[in-house]
């Protein structure tokens, strides 16, 4: 298994842009989650979702769109970016929606806002 | 409004000395908590998590961890810190979600420094 995937790795933008931070999990893992890194802040999460079709905002849900078509696939999209939004940006998966599942987190997607 | 806090930014221990990380929660219900670690570079990776039973929880790599309702507290220890250890490390506590999942909120995290 490739576990949690993220592409890219670093992505560079210009204030207006949009663009679509990937993510997929081979685990046939049901919930799916992004969370952003800040300095000084920890992981705020996005946005989630418990399976396929259904999705629901968390802390700082705007800026940001996502849909979840597919069990493997949770792409997070950027309507038109600003330097706000600068950050490193997790996708994470557990197996089930329970709150005590373990989350598998990806390596993480380095964007910057200009 | 749940959150989690995390009182030491960063933290420094000699190599062999023992560690507690601290962490307190605010949360209505019975928490479900966690301790996460990440290296430089790295995406986070559980240690442990608490979500009832027994307040002495153990993880991976020697870390150990406490429940304590009254301090709504959930501080991570180490006997004996290796070098390695060197990461940053994330309090957690999980809720319920609005769609039967759930949300995590994160601390700020503590960052571990280990001299030789």
């Amino acid at each position: 298994n490739a576990g949690v995937t993220q592409t890219p790795k670093f992505q560079v933008l210009k204030t207006g842009q949009s663009m679509t931070l990937q993510c997929a999990q081979d685990m046939n893992h049901e919930y799916m989650s992004w969370y952003r890194q800040d300095p000084g802040m920890g992981l705020r999460l996005i946005h989630y979702s418990v399976g396929a079709g259904i999705t629901d905002q968390g802390e700082v849900p705007n800026g940001y769109n996502v849909s979840r078509s597919t069990t493997e696939d949770f792409p997070l999209r950027l309507l038109s970016a600003a330097p706000s939004q600068t950050s490193v940006y997790f996708c994470a998966s557990s197996y089930s929606r329970i709150s005590t599942d373990t989350q598998y987190f990806g390596p993480g997607t380095r964007l910057t806002v200009l | 409004a749940q959150s989690v806090t995390q009182p030491d930014i960063h933290i420094t221990v000699s190599e062999g000395a023992s560690l507690e990380l601290r962490c307190n929660y605010s949360y209505g219900a019975t928490p479900y908590l966690f301790w996460y670690v990440q290296s430089p570079g790295q995406g986070l990776q559980l240690l442990l998590k608490y979500f009832s039973g027994d307040t002495l929880v153990q993880g991976i790599k020697g870390f150990e961890a406490e429940f304590k309702r009254s301090q709504s507290s959930f501080n991570l220890r180490k006997p004996s810190v290796h070098w390695s250890d060197a990461a940053e490390y994330f309090c957690a506590v999980g809720t319920p979600g609005n769609t039967g999942g759930f949300k995590t909120i994160f601390g700020a995290g503590t960052r571990l420094f280990v001299k030789a």
